[in-house]
């Protein structure tokens, strides 16, 4: 079966840096995607990774290694504004997306 | 309009009852498609849409069904629903077809309940 395979809930503290980690296991693989979905909103784009390596936006930064099926998504400098769920997708060798549970990400101040 | 707007926000039904939640893009995308988020679980793929006049199943399309008259509109119809299609139903959309790489934007959701 594919499974994508995340932290529930983590918890950080205003101004430091987490680490969101997401392995999967997928038929085939055609690209990672990192959205941003705060409660009980819609999910917004944050990053997509096709190739192994690390890609950064502004205080966000996604890696992705495919030959351990292992991503990971990097906030620095974390804002109270931060605390939501970070979801990891994967397209499979059909080109479907298949969604993690997402990553319910804390922020204290 | 700007982006994806769904309707209703959210909605109380009974049991075996019809219900067709409606979902409109002003993007021009070609792509569109339905999930359902359920706690605990990802979010899953109900149908899509590459283009206007064609169709596609996801995931998890028993008991639901779509169509694409045009390039704007993607309603979803639960012909007759059960308490297990309880859940909160996004609409999103992208540009290109359904499954690129292109980034994919999200309408506002649909909280239903079924009872």
């Amino acid at each position: 079966g594919q499974n994508i395979d995340q932290p529930t809930e983590m918890t950080a503290t205003e101004g430091a840096i987490v680490q969101i980690n997401c392995t999967y296991q997928t038929s085939g693989f055609n690209g990672l995607f990192w959205y941003q979905q705060h409660a009980g909103e819609a999910p917004t784009f944050l990053s997509y990774n096709v190739l192994d390596g690390l890609e950064e936006k502004g205080r966000f930064s996604s890696f992705l290694s495919r030959s351990k099926g292992y991503s990971y998504l990097l906030l620095k400098e974390l804002q109270m504004k931060d605390s939501a769920s970070y979801l990891c997708a994967v397209r499979d060798s059909n080109y479907q997306l298949i969604w993690g549970a997402g990553t319910k990400l804390i922020i204290k101040p | 309009i700007a982006g994806i707007t769904q309707a209703p926000t959210s909605q109380i039904l009974a049991a075996g009852r019809r219900m067709t939640l409606r979902c409109t893009q002003d993007m021009r995308h070609n792509a569109m498609y339905w999930y359902r988020q359920d706690l605990g679980l990802g979010l899953r793929l109900i149908h899509y849409s590459n283009t206007a006049g064609t169709t596609g199943k996801g995931e998890v399309p028993d008991g639901y069904s779509v169509s694409r008259a045009n390039t704007d509109d993607f309603p979803l119809t639960l012909a007759s629903a059960v308490p297990s299609q309880t859940s909160v139903y996004f609409c999103a959309s992208s540009e290109g077809e359904a499954g690129g790489y292109n980034e994919q934007f999200f309408g506002p959701g649909t909280r239903l309940t079924v009872l």
